[in-house]
């Protein structure tokens, strides 16, 4: 039973350039979650998707960040014309249909993200 | 908004020895869930342990253990017996229900070392 996959696990990006993120849920869950992770600090969250939909994105930055959750295919985490302030651990997190309880989500491994 | 406090950065803990790990967390919600996460060095979040707002016993979960004091609004992971794979940072972390649904607010981290 595969966990959360995430690819690719680290990724080296020069400013200025496009950084995609990918993220497949566990079996079954049909929510995903994107954080963000700085050096030394605890994670943050981002962007709160279901298929073709965003629930709650008010942890995403205003510019140069999009999420997608398509029908087929992985979840998408999009940065535009990165800055070295982008580079960070990103982490996807995936969880069961959400019923009004209260679900542990589960994380994939987390992509390394470098702007040099 | 929620918030959670880990007031320890670091811990130095002797091998077999038991550890607590504090976290006190902020809502106004009458609904959440609290939950604690192990990052190893390796850098994954592996889930541990949750804590419904209305369960009305502590977790536990083999050697974890949640000291869940409501009024107190404090929810420490106890670990029995520690190992020296313990050696990890700990993330506590608190979700609300309601029509929201966002993802999970996280302290900034303990960083548990365990000592042969």
């Amino acid at each position: 039973n595969a966990g959360v996959m995430q690819n690719p696990r680290h990724l080296v990006r020069r400013r200025g350039q496009e950084a995609r993120l990918r993220c497949s849920p566990m079996k079954g869950h049909s929510h995903v979650y994107w954080y963000r992770q700085l050096p030394e600090e605890g994670l943050k969250f981002m962007v709160y998707l279901q298929k073709e939909n965003i629930i709650d994105e008010s942890g995403m930055p205003k510019e140069r960040f999009s999420a997608e959750f398509p029908k087929e295919g992985p979840s998408i985490l999009r940065i535009q014309q990165v800055v070295r302030g982008d580079s960070a651990a990103y982490f996807c997190a995936s969880s069961r249909s959400w019923t009004g309880g209260l679900y542990e989500q589960y994380f994939g491994p987390g992509t390394r993200l470098t702007v040099t | 908004a929620q918030k959670i406090t880990q007031t320890q950065p670091g811990m130095f803990v002797q091998e077999k020895e038991a550890v607590t790990l504090d976290c006190t967390y902020d809502t106004s919600d009458p609904s959440y869930g609290l939950f604690w996460y192990k990052q190893p060095s390796s850098g994954e979040m592996i889930f541990l342990i949750y804590q419904g707002s209305y369960d009305q016993q502590n977790a536990t979960e083999g050697r974890y253990s949640l000291n869940f004091q409501k009024a107190r609004k404090s929810a420490n992971l106890v670990i029995s017996a520690s190992q020296l794979g313990d050696s990890a940072m700990y993330f506590c972390a608190m979700r609300v229900s309601g029509g929201g649904a966002d993802g999970l607010t996280f302290g900034k981290g303990t960083h548990l070392i365990i000592q042969p």
